[in-house]
Protein backbone atom coordinates (compact mmCIF):
# COMPACT_ATOMS: atom_id res chain seq x y z
CA UNK A 1 0.00 0.00 0.00
CA UNK A 2 0.98 3.42 -0.22
CA UNK A 3 3.71 4.78 2.24
CA UNK A 4 5.54 7.66 3.78
CA UNK A 5 8.44 6.55 5.54
CA UNK A 6 10.89 9.04 7.78
CA UNK A 7 14.37 8.45 8.84
CA UNK A 8 15.55 8.54 11.36
CA UNK A 9 12.84 7.50 13.80
CA UNK A 10 14.91 9.34 17.03
CA UNK A 11 17.86 11.72 17.19
CA UNK A 12 19.69 13.08 19.79
CA UNK A 13 21.52 16.22 20.06
CA UNK A 14 23.03 18.94 21.70
CA UNK A 15 22.06 22.11 22.08
CA UNK A 16 23.41 24.32 18.69
CA UNK A 17 24.11 21.32 16.69
CA UNK A 18 22.45 20.89 13.54
CA UNK A 19 19.49 18.10 12.58
CA UNK A 20 18.13 16.68 9.71
CA UNK A 21 14.77 14.45 8.89
CA UNK A 22 14.00 12.68 5.92
CA UNK A 23 10.71 11.80 4.08
CA UNK A 24 10.18 9.37 1.67
CA UNK A 25 7.07 8.43 -0.17
CA UNK A 26 6.31 4.98 -2.28
CA UNK A 27 3.93 7.10 -4.63
CA UNK A 28 4.17 10.58 -6.34
CA UNK A 29 2.89 13.75 -4.10
CA UNK A 30 0.96 16.57 -5.49
CA UNK A 31 2.26 18.29 -2.40
CA UNK A 32 4.31 17.66 0.92
CA UNK A 33 3.31 19.22 4.43
CA UNK A 34 5.15 18.98 7.54
CA UNK A 35 4.34 19.21 11.25
CA UNK A 36 6.09 19.46 14.57
CA UNK A 37 3.58 17.55 17.43
CA UNK A 38 5.37 18.56 21.10
CA UNK A 39 4.83 15.90 23.86
CA UNK A 40 1.50 15.66 24.95
CA UNK A 41 0.46 18.43 22.34
CA UNK A 42 -1.28 18.04 19.10
CA UNK A 43 0.49 18.05 15.43
CA UNK A 44 0.60 21.15 14.55
CA UNK A 45 1.03 21.89 10.80
CA UNK A 46 4.21 24.07 10.05
CA UNK A 47 4.47 24.43 6.01
CA UNK A 48 3.34 23.18 2.32
CA UNK A 49 5.69 22.56 -0.29
CA UNK A 50 3.88 21.94 -3.77
CA UNK A 51 6.52 22.33 -6.64
CA UNK A 52 9.56 19.58 -7.76
CA UNK A 53 12.69 21.19 -6.11
CA UNK A 54 11.05 23.65 -4.16
CA UNK A 55 13.10 25.13 -1.29
CA UNK A 56 11.39 26.81 1.69
CA UNK A 57 12.68 28.49 4.59
CA UNK A 58 11.50 29.59 8.16
CA UNK A 59 13.82 31.01 10.82
CA UNK A 60 16.07 28.60 11.10
CA UNK A 61 14.14 25.72 9.52
CA UNK A 62 14.90 25.09 5.69
CA UNK A 63 12.51 22.30 3.86
CA UNK A 64 13.11 21.00 0.91
CA UNK A 65 11.02 18.80 -1.87
CA UNK A 66 12.64 16.44 -4.31
CA UNK A 67 12.66 17.19 -7.88
CA UNK A 68 10.75 13.66 -8.82
CA UNK A 69 7.91 15.05 -5.80
CA UNK A 70 8.74 11.53 -3.68
CA UNK A 71 11.11 12.95 -1.17
CA UNK A 72 11.07 15.57 0.99
CA UNK A 73 13.48 17.18 4.32
CA UNK A 74 13.39 18.96 6.84
CA UNK A 75 16.82 20.93 8.34
CA UNK A 76 17.25 22.60 11.56
CA UNK A 77 20.35 24.48 12.18
CA UNK A 78 21.66 25.48 15.63
CA UNK A 79 18.57 23.41 17.08
CA UNK A 80 17.53 24.76 20.03
CA UNK A 81 15.44 23.32 23.64
CA UNK A 82 12.52 24.70 21.78
CA UNK A 83 12.54 22.29 18.88
CA UNK A 84 12.32 19.36 20.74
CA UNK A 85 9.00 17.55 19.14
CA UNK A 86 8.27 14.86 16.69
CA UNK A 87 8.52 15.86 13.53
CA UNK A 88 5.59 14.77 10.55
CA UNK A 89 5.89 14.67 7.17
CA UNK A 90 2.74 14.03 5.08
CA UNK A 91 0.80 14.05 1.74
CA UNK A 92 -2.85 13.60 -0.18
CA UNK A 93 -2.64 10.04 -1.35
CA UNK A 94 -5.63 8.31 -3.27
CA UNK A 95 -8.56 9.67 -1.82
CA UNK A 96 -6.80 12.89 -1.34
CA UNK A 97 -6.77 11.32 2.36
CA UNK A 98 -3.57 13.07 4.50
CA UNK A 99 -1.43 9.81 5.22
CA UNK A 100 1.61 10.82 7.82
CA UNK A 101 5.24 9.86 8.10
CA UNK A 102 6.27 7.49 10.39
CA UNK A 103 7.23 10.50 12.75
CA UNK A 104 11.17 12.04 13.74
CA UNK A 105 11.34 12.35 17.07
CA UNK A 106 13.80 15.00 18.20
CA UNK A 107 15.48 15.34 21.57
CA UNK A 108 17.68 18.06 22.47
CA UNK A 109 20.05 18.03 25.34
CA UNK A 110 20.86 22.46 26.81
CA UNK B 1 -11.89 32.21 15.33
CA UNK B 2 -12.04 28.94 17.18
CA UNK B 3 -9.82 25.91 16.02
CA UNK B 4 -10.84 22.92 15.56
CA UNK B 5 -12.75 22.05 19.14
CA UNK B 6 -12.30 18.79 20.16
CA UNK B 7 -14.18 16.83 23.27
CA UNK B 8 -13.89 15.31 25.52
CA UNK B 9 -10.11 15.87 26.34
CA UNK B 10 -10.52 12.29 28.37
CA UNK B 11 -12.68 9.79 28.25
CA UNK B 12 -12.64 6.92 30.37
CA UNK B 13 -14.49 3.95 29.31
CA UNK B 14 -15.02 0.25 30.95
CA UNK B 15 -14.81 -2.41 29.01
CA UNK B 16 -17.91 -3.36 26.58
CA UNK B 17 -18.80 0.79 26.70
CA UNK B 18 -19.40 2.63 23.64
CA UNK B 19 -17.27 5.46 23.32
CA UNK B 20 -18.29 8.66 21.79
CA UNK B 21 -15.74 11.31 20.79
CA UNK B 22 -17.01 14.82 19.27
CA UNK B 23 -15.39 17.39 16.57
CA UNK B 24 -16.34 20.36 15.66
CA UNK B 25 -14.17 22.06 12.00
CA UNK B 26 -12.78 25.38 11.83
CA UNK B 27 -15.08 27.67 10.24
CA UNK B 28 -15.11 27.44 6.82
CA UNK B 29 -13.59 23.65 6.83
CA UNK B 30 -15.60 21.42 4.86
CA UNK B 31 -13.57 17.89 5.80
CA UNK B 32 -12.73 16.15 8.65
CA UNK B 33 -9.96 13.61 9.41
CA UNK B 34 -9.47 11.47 12.16
CA UNK B 35 -6.57 10.18 13.15
CA UNK B 36 -5.64 7.36 16.17
CA UNK B 37 -1.88 7.51 17.82
CA UNK B 38 -0.96 5.15 20.39
CA UNK B 39 1.67 6.27 22.91
CA UNK B 40 5.22 7.08 21.51
CA UNK B 41 3.78 6.37 17.85
CA UNK B 42 2.79 7.93 14.65
CA UNK B 43 -0.62 9.21 13.38
CA UNK B 44 -2.34 6.45 11.79
CA UNK B 45 -5.44 7.47 9.24
CA UNK B 46 -8.78 6.20 9.76
CA UNK B 47 -11.63 7.96 7.81
CA UNK B 48 -11.99 10.92 5.92
CA UNK B 49 -15.11 12.99 5.35
CA UNK B 50 -17.30 15.90 4.34
CA UNK B 51 -20.66 17.20 5.10
CA UNK B 52 -23.09 13.97 4.85
CA UNK B 53 -20.34 12.09 3.51
CA UNK B 54 -17.77 9.52 3.74
CA UNK B 55 -14.38 10.34 1.43
CA UNK B 56 -12.41 7.23 2.58
CA UNK B 57 -12.38 4.93 5.44
CA UNK B 58 -9.86 2.62 4.76
CA UNK B 59 -8.16 3.48 7.73
CA UNK B 60 -11.42 2.15 9.95
CA UNK B 61 -11.73 -1.68 11.77
CA UNK B 62 -14.33 -3.14 9.85
CA UNK B 63 -16.13 -3.45 13.46
CA UNK B 64 -17.39 -1.55 16.25
CA UNK B 65 -16.15 2.18 14.78
CA UNK B 66 -18.05 4.41 12.97
CA UNK B 67 -17.71 8.07 11.76
CA UNK B 68 -20.53 10.53 10.67
CA UNK B 69 -20.22 14.39 9.61
CA UNK B 70 -24.15 15.49 9.83
CA UNK B 71 -25.56 18.29 7.62
CA UNK B 72 -25.95 20.31 10.91
CA UNK B 73 -23.86 19.73 14.45
CA UNK B 74 -19.85 17.93 14.97
CA UNK B 75 -17.93 15.15 13.34
CA UNK B 76 -18.67 12.25 15.80
CA UNK B 77 -16.56 8.84 15.74
CA UNK B 78 -17.80 6.46 17.43
CA UNK B 79 -16.26 3.18 19.16
CA UNK B 80 -18.71 0.47 20.07
CA UNK B 81 -18.07 -2.43 22.70
CA UNK B 82 -14.28 -0.79 23.68
CA UNK B 83 -11.64 -3.04 24.53
CA UNK B 84 -8.29 -2.48 25.85
CA UNK B 85 -6.37 -2.29 22.83
CA UNK B 86 -8.60 0.80 22.03
CA UNK B 87 -7.22 3.10 24.75
CA UNK B 88 -5.18 5.73 22.60
CA UNK B 89 -5.04 9.29 21.48
CA UNK B 90 -7.58 10.15 18.64
CA UNK B 91 -6.99 13.46 16.59
CA UNK B 92 -9.21 15.47 14.51
CA UNK B 93 -8.70 17.62 11.73
CA UNK B 94 -10.25 19.62 9.81
CA UNK B 95 -9.46 20.95 6.19
CA UNK B 96 -10.73 23.25 3.10
CA UNK B 97 -11.98 21.54 0.40
CA UNK B 98 -8.54 19.86 -1.17
CA UNK B 99 -9.58 21.03 -5.06
CA UNK B 100 -7.20 23.63 -5.87
CA UNK B 101 -4.12 21.90 -3.86
CA UNK B 102 -4.91 23.50 -0.20
CA UNK B 103 -4.65 19.90 1.44
CA UNK B 104 -3.20 21.37 4.97
CA UNK B 105 -4.62 20.04 8.12
CA UNK B 106 -5.31 22.03 11.46
CA UNK B 107 -5.73 19.77 14.29
CA UNK B 108 -7.66 19.61 17.50
CA UNK B 109 -6.22 19.09 20.85
CA UNK B 110 -7.58 15.56 20.78
CA UNK B 111 -9.29 13.00 22.86
CA UNK B 112 -7.09 10.68 25.17
CA UNK B 113 -9.38 7.64 25.88
CA UNK B 114 -8.37 5.32 28.23
CA UNK B 115 -10.38 1.32 28.66
CA UNK B 116 -10.13 -0.08 32.15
Amino acid sequence: GQQVMQIPQYQHVQEGEDFTTYCNSSTTLSNIQWYKQRPGGHPVFLIQLVKSGEVKKQKRLTFQFGEAKKNSSLHITATQTTDVGTYFCAGPLGTDKLIFGTGTRLQVFP
Amino acid sequence: NAGVMQNPRHLVRRRGQEARLRCSPMKGHSHVYWYRQLPEEGLKFMVYLQKENIIDESGMPKERFSAEFPKEGPSILRIQQVVRGDSAAYFCASGLNPTGGRTEAFFGQGTRLTVV
